[in-house]
């Protein structure tokens, strides 16, 4: 069964670095999602991603984050200067059109910051 | 503020026993209704979804929509012991819209 990837599956990075994370969405769909889940907190809306451009994002996504799909397969999350609050589970979600809402989760991108 | 509440639990019933799992959430407009199952460290498996009023039904999983009263609810027959996860309610607005989680309740199936 077609699955979405993540990459990596943990990182560990201290404050103020910059962070990339890597997703490779199912190769038929259209509409790309991070969501972050912080330890014990709930899963939370970061960014959707449709036609090579921010379809919309939440409070959370700063200007700290951005999102781009540098080709035809990767959809990457880079957090430029990261700060402790951002230690959480980002989670990457692909749809394959609009006639449904049924999200498909990659398994996750662990990250701590130190 | 769109808000998605469930009771956190642990929610504990016994092997083959029905479990019941309750959300409500505050947007009169959201139009697609999910639950995903979470084991801990690893991220939500859509167990099923639900658009319209009433009841869908999968397996030993059946979904409850009511619109009106903003309720969504899953029941789970013949529980299992694998069945022991958290439980997150996820509420959607229209096609390939973002989605608004609840915080999950916990369920544990005693043997």
């Amino acid at each position: 069964e077609p699955e979405v990837t993540q990459t990596p599956s943990h990182q560990v990075t201290q404050m103020g670095q910059e962070v990339i994370l890597r997703c490779v969405p199912i190769s038929n769909h259209l509409y790309f999602y991070w969501y972050r889940q912080i330890l014990g907190q709930k899963v939370e809306f970061l960014v959707s991603f449709y036609n090579n451009e921010i379809s919309e994002k939440s409070e959370i996504f700063d200007d700290q984050f951005s999102v781009e799909r540098p080709d035809g397969s990767n959809f990457t999350l880079k957090i430029r200067s990261t700060k402790l609050e951002d230690s959480a589970m980002y989670f990457c979600a692909s749809l394959i059109n609009s006639g449904a809402n049924v999200l498909t989760f990659g398994a996750g991108s662990r990250l701590t910051v130190l | 503020q769109k808000e998605v509440e469930q009771n956190s639990g642990p929610l504990s019933v016994p092997e083959g026993a029905i479990a019941s799992l309750n959300c409500t959430y505050s947007d009169r407009g959201s139009q697609s209704f999910f639950w995903y199952r979470q084991y801990s460290g690893k991220s939500p498996e859509l167990i099923m979804f639900i658009y319209s009023n009433g009841d869908k039904e999968d397996g030993r999983f059946t979904a409850q929509l009511n619109k009106a009263s903003q309720y969504v609810s899953l029941l789970i027959r013949d529980s299992q012991p694998s069945d022991s996860a958290t439980y997150l309610c996820a509420v959607g607005g229209g096609t390939a819209s973002k989605l608004t989680f609840g915080t999950g309740t916990r369920l544990q199936v005693t043997l």
